[in-house]
């Protein structure tokens, strides 16, 4: 069965630390891969997301994540973390093509201490 | 650019009530998505939605349907309600062009508590 691992669960880090969270899936064709964050109190928001192309994409409020095929991984960095970044972030899959069904990995809290 | 939306934000049943939840999407946008967010369980995908039709469902009972309206908007119902169904139902809408890469945004959802 597809699924979906992140492994950090929860992450306390200080301001100007970098983050690194990982992700890995488990599925063997072609994926579309996503990053979600929820801060508190707010719905669900895209951080970023990958189709096709360069494997190292770039999304808001300076985060990327670089896609590495052979070991099926979506992991998200941010070199110099903020107290506002402090929020859950989720990791996404669904394979490409008219499935539509996004796997979810539990997510992982992360606090920034100021 | 009005986001999607979803009501009640909270709705308490009793067991084997029957709850119905609605969304309304991004302007434009024709594909409707449900979730469950269970505590401990993460997202579980429940239902897709496109053009009035259902296009795919999660691995869920029967008593856990909906339907899309001709404004797209979507309702889900969920019959004869168990204490395991109380969780978030986040609802997400997409452009539903029918490509590959589609993109999902979500609702803030609706808290189900089932007493």
């Amino acid at each position: 069965a597809q699924s979906v691992s992140q492994h950090n669960h929860h992450v306390i880090l200080s301001e100007a630390a970098s983050l690194e969270l990982g992700c890995n899936y488990s599925y063997g064709g072609t994926v579309n891969l996503f990053w979600y964050v929820q801060y508190p109190g707010q719905h669900l928001q895209l951080l970023l997301k990958y189709f096709s192309g360069d494997p190292l994409v770039k999304g808001i409020k300076g985060f990327e994540a670089e896609f590495i095929k052979s070991k099926f991984s979506f992991n998200l960095r941010k070199p110099s973390v903020q107290w506002s970044d402090t929020a859950e972030y989720f990791c996404a899959v669904t394979p490409a093509g008219n499935n539509r069904k996004l796997i979810w990995g539990l997510g992982t809290s992360l606090a920034v201490n100021p | 650019e009005a986001g999607v939306t979803q009501s009640p934000t909270h709705l308490i049943k009793t067991r084997g009530q029957q709850a119905t939840l609605r969304c309304s999407p991004i302007s434009g946008h024709t594909s409707v998505y449900w979730y469950q967010q269970a505590l401990g369980l993460g997202l579980q995908f429940l239902l897709w939605y496109d053009e009035g039709e259902e296009r795919n469902r999660g691995n869920f009972p029967p008593r856990f349907s909906g339907r899309q309206f001709p404004n797209y908007s979507s309702e889900l119902n969920v019959n004869a309600l168990e204490l395991e169904d109380s969780a978030l139902y986040l609802c997400a809408s997409s452009l539903g062009q029918g490509g590959r890469q589609e993109t999902q945004y979500f609702g803030p959802g609706t808290r189900l508590l089932v007493l």
